[in-house]
């Protein structure tokens, strides 16, 4: 079974204030998401990586970025938080074209 | 552009009845199909995906979908519903050559016991 680990499950932050969610999957895939999940409109992709120091842009970028240090590992960082990125976020992880995304548990971030 | 539409935000069905929950998609060329469920304080897990052939194609949990490329559509469906099935459920379209995922906004299926 796929897995993939997400951390913290729960964040609690100022606005500007300086935020960073983890994610780990012990898939051994190549393709990693970061979306963000809000009533209304679904997921929306932030932002991807196909490999190590990979780094693609997805829909909603404005104020995030990422960074994938290793095949396992993918960041996402908020460095002036606002209350408009209080969310859910989940991170995904992919073994390629149309294969299955495997999601966390996702990460409850609100800025107050 | 891609895009996924589910037109209905909140379905509520008896135990026992017959479901079906709606998706239509937007995209030029033949897409990879999925739909996902996704339960309380969980993340989305998947119940099935089309690519090609019967476009009839079974998932998990007795679940089915079917591919209508005249209509742009993949409804999924089920023919008995347990309250179990009460969850969020997601279409998906991820698109050949770049591996990027865009999904509806979710069906909320209540299943009334």
């Amino acid at each position: 079974e796929a897995a993939v680990t997400q951390s913290p499950r729960n964040k609690v932050t100022v606005t500007g204030g300086n935020v960073t969610l983890s994610c780990r999957q012990t898939n051994s895939h190549n393709y990693m998401y970061w979306y963000r999940q809000d009533t209304g409109h679904g997921l929306r992709l932030i932002h991807y990586s196909y490999g190590a120091g990979n780094l693609q842009i997805g829909d909603v970028p404005d104020g995030y970025k990422a960074t994938r240090t290793t095949q396992e590992d993918f960041f996402l960082l908020l460095e002036l938080a606002s209350p408009s990125q209080t969310s859910l976020y989940f991170c995904a992880s992919s073994a390629g074209q149309g294969n299955t995304l495997y999601f966390g548990a996702g990460t409850r971030l609100s800025v107050l | 552009a891609q895009s996924v539409t589910q037109p209905d935000a909140r379905v509520t069905v008896s135990e026992g009845a017959s479901l079906q929950l709606r998706c239509k998609y937007s995209y030029s060329a033949t897409p990879y199909l999925f739909w996902y469920v996704q339960y309380p304080r969980q993340g989305l897990q998947l119940l099935l995906k089309y690519y090609s052939g019967d476009p009839v194609v079974q998932g998990v949990n007795g679940f089915e979908a079917e591919f209508s490329k005249s209509n742009s559509s993949f409804h999924l469906r089920k023919a008995s519903v347990h309250w179990s099935d009460s969850a969020v459920y997601f279409c998906a379209v991820g698109n050949t050559g770049y591996q990027n995922f865009y999904f509806g906004k979710g069906t909320s299926l209540t299943v009334i016991p």
